[in-house]
């Protein structure tokens, strides 16, 4: 069956732009993460999502982040006047149900550069 | 995603020997684990998990072991082929169970 799917798998910025990151999860998980990992670095969370509604976004860095999900499906990462630090892969991931033992499974993320 | 692991430890061993991926968690609270596989340019992929009323798993030819004495974490690999080169994060959750929280990750790389 279908995975989550992220697009696009790469984009190229300049410093001060803003960037639209998508997320597909898969078909009936209603629950749905975003995750950012550096170079050599394990996955840092950013943002959770139960249903329509961010149940926890303690992980966003800054206000320049922000991350919708309209119809409890498909999600939107965005960031404003984007810099050299926010450099990464972004990670999609989406479980069945947000509780425990519901384990995360990923997207392959997009992978922003800001130049 | 690419070039996943440039930093981090890294076991190297022969096609064929079994492998053991250690991982030491801080937070107390956790009681659900999880075994992720990175290859280059992909996301996550999960392996096995393990509640904390368990101190042993077993999956196909991996093993979890928990030790919530001294938080400690270890995934075994049998007769351990070159498709498993890759990184191997061990992720943990809390008790409220939402959010997943990744170890620094251990680069395994098999000899043919």
């Amino acid at each position: 069956g279908a995975g989550v799917s992220q697009t696009p798998s790469n984009k190229v910025t300049e410093k001060g732009k803003y960037v639209e990151l998508r997320c597909d999860p898969i078909s009936g998980h209603t629950a749905l993460y975003w995750y950012r990992q550096s170079l050599g670095q394990g996955p840092e969370f950013l943002i959770y999502f139960q249903g329509t509604g961010a149940a926890d976004d303690s992980g966003l860095p800054n206000d320049r982040f922000f991350a919708v999900r309209p119809e409890g499906s498909v999600s939107t990462l965005k960031i404003q006047r984007t810099e050299r630090g926010d450099s990464a892969v972004y990670l999609c991931a989406s479980s069945h149900h947000g509780g425990y033992s519901s384990p995360l499974h990923f997207g392959n993320g997009t992978r922003l550069t800001v130049t | 995603g690419e070039n996943v692991g440039l930093h981090l430890p890294t076991l190297s061993v022969q096609e064929g020997d079994n492998s053991i991926i250690n991982c030491a968690y801080s937070n107390s609270a956790s009681d659900y684990f999880i075994w992720y596989k990175q290859e280059s340019g992909k996301g996550p992929q999960f392996i096995i998990d393990i509640r904390s009323n368990m101190d042993k798993r077993q999956g196909q030819r991996v093993t979890v072991l928990l030790n919530k004495t001294v938080k400690h974490l270890s995934l075994q690999i049998a007769a351990t082929q070159p498709g498993d080169s890759a990184v191997y994060f061990c992720a943990e959750k809390d008790n409220a169970g939402n959010m997943l929280t990744f170890g620094g990750g251990t680069r395994l790389m098999v000899k043919p």
